[in-house]
């Protein structure tokens, strides 16, 4: 089946930098490769997603990218804020869809006032 | 502000006591997913419903029993469990790519 590795799983940055956190996935028939953010007590939300014939995706200061030949994707947020501040979760499904959703292992970021 | 609703949010069971764990969705979704959330760990997906219609069992110990008597309600059934189990188990619905998840239950074996 497919494995998701993620990376790092604590990352901590100064307010207004960047933060980069990367995913690689096993299954080369994965096409869907969603991203969810979890803050402390509350639920998973989806806030980005990519398909496998796109290459990069943004939406405002968050962005992502996808290598589908090292099978590799990374999540892009720039000018940070402190309500970034949450665990960051990758996901890769060969099923196009939220259907056999395989999750990453999840990264705390930290965004530092 | 959910469309997913979990109960109860927080349950402490012993080893032999039997509980149920609910899921209730109001977004006409027709899928349905248990997963089960530990520190540290990757969300692990525990069972799929497709229209009612069980579809994935990803190796989950006869002790949790899924069930599903309609598209919108989604129930774990608990028996037997280890402190091992202790976890919070996330109830998601979808209907395309997204999965909408509940706030969760917090579930602690003793």
């Amino acid at each position: 089946g497919e494995n998701v590795e993620q990376h790092p799983s604590t990352l901590s940055v100064q307010e207004g930098d960047s933060a980069v956190i990367k995913c690689t996935y096993s299954d080369s028939a994965s096409n869907y490769f969603p991203w969810y953010k979890q803050e402390l007590g509350k639920r998973p939300q989806l806030i980005i997603d990519i398909r496998s014939n796109v290459g990069e995706k943004k939406d405002q200061r968050i962005a992502v990218t996808l290598n589908k030949t090292a099978k590799h994707f990374s999540l892009h947020i720039t000018e940070t804020q402190p309500e970034d501040s949450a665990v960051y979760f990758c996901a890769a499904s060969i099923k196009g869809s939220a259907r056999q959703l395989t999750f990453g292992s999840g990264t705390q970021l930290t965004v530092l006032p | 502000e959910t469309g997913v609703t979990q109960t109860p949010r927080h349950l402490v069971m012993g080893m032999t006591n039997k509980k149920s764990l609910k899921c209730e969705q109001h977004l006409g979704h027709n899928a349905m997913y248990w997963y089960k959330q530990s520190a540290k760990k990757p969300l692990e997906l525990m069972f799929v419903y497709n229209f009612k219609e069980q579809t994935e069992n990803n190796s989950v110990p006869s002790r949790f029993s899924p069930e599903c008597p309609n598209s919108s309600h989604l129930f774990l059934h608990l028996h037997t469990l280890q402190p091992e189990d202790s976890a919070l188990y996330l109830c998601a619905s979808s209907q395309g790519r997204e999965a909408f998840f509940g706030q969760g239950t917090r579930l602690t074996v003793v």
